[in-house]
């Protein structure tokens, strides 16, 4: 276990539903991170939080929509996705953002249909 | 240019190999350097930081060469549990973030 939780660990939804992941870390650590991993390509950064602040979006589309409520939780909120959109969905957090060990959750298994 | 590049592999040796993989990278201001180890649909977890000097855990070894902008993996005497994806690892632009190679896949035969 490395101290970071992620649920549900597998996902099916509509391209119409609204469904949430969840993200906790046990760590004490102050950043997050929402990463998607789809098939034979590299970890695409999503979302950095820092300290519950936002300080990184990388271009992604407004149907994904993340939430930092305090260190320890992040969520990504998902509505009207796309069967593009089907990857392994993974956070991580460090102690601080930048050049911090990461550490990953077991990640979401998301299938849009 | 990509930011992290890797040969994707996949590398398949036997038990007992040597087998090394580089890494190149495009920042030249990059100051954090790792190589994670991903499993087949597992999330990926640290093997090991690489430091300017080169360092060595078991039977890894990691090194970084700057002026080229390359790192190295090396493992010896491969073990069957050795087979994964092994992602290179820099610190990205922004500072903010890290930034993951494609990964290079190692199989090990008996």
């Amino acid at each position: 276990e490395t101290g970071v939780t992620q649920t549900p660990r597998h996902l099916v939804m509509g391209m119409t539903n609204k469904k949430s992941l969840k993200c906790e870390q046990h760590l004490g650590h102050n950043a997050m991170y929402w990463y998607k991993q789809s098939a034979k390509k590299p970890l695409e950064l999503m979302f950095v939080y820092n300290f519950k602040e936002q300080t990184e979006n990388n271009s992604v589309p407004s149907r994904f929509s993340p939430e930092c409520p305090n260190s320890s939780h992040l969520f990504l909120h998902l509505h009207t996705l796309q069967p593009e959109d089907s990857a392994l969905y993974l956070c991580a957090s460090s102690q601080e953002s930048g050049s911090d060990i990461q550490y990953f959750g077991a990640g979401t298994r998301l299938s849009v249909l | 240019r990509k930011e992290v590049e890797q040969d994707p592999g996949p590398f398949n040796v036997p038990e007992g190999a040597t087998v090394a993989f580089n890494c190149t990278y495009s920042n030249s201001a990059s100051q954090s350097f790792f190589w994670y180890r991903q499993d087949c649909r597992k999330e990926p977890k640290l093997l090991m930081s690489v430091y300017s000097s080169g360092n060595e855990d078991g039977r890894f070894t990691a090194q970084l060469n700057r002026a080229s902008q390359y790192i190295s993996l090396l493992i010896r005497d491969s073990k069957l549990s050795d087979s994964a994806t092994y992602l290179c690892v820099v610190s990205s632009n922004s500072g903010y973030a890290l930034n993951f190679g494609k990964g290079t896949s190692l199989l090990v035969t008996p």
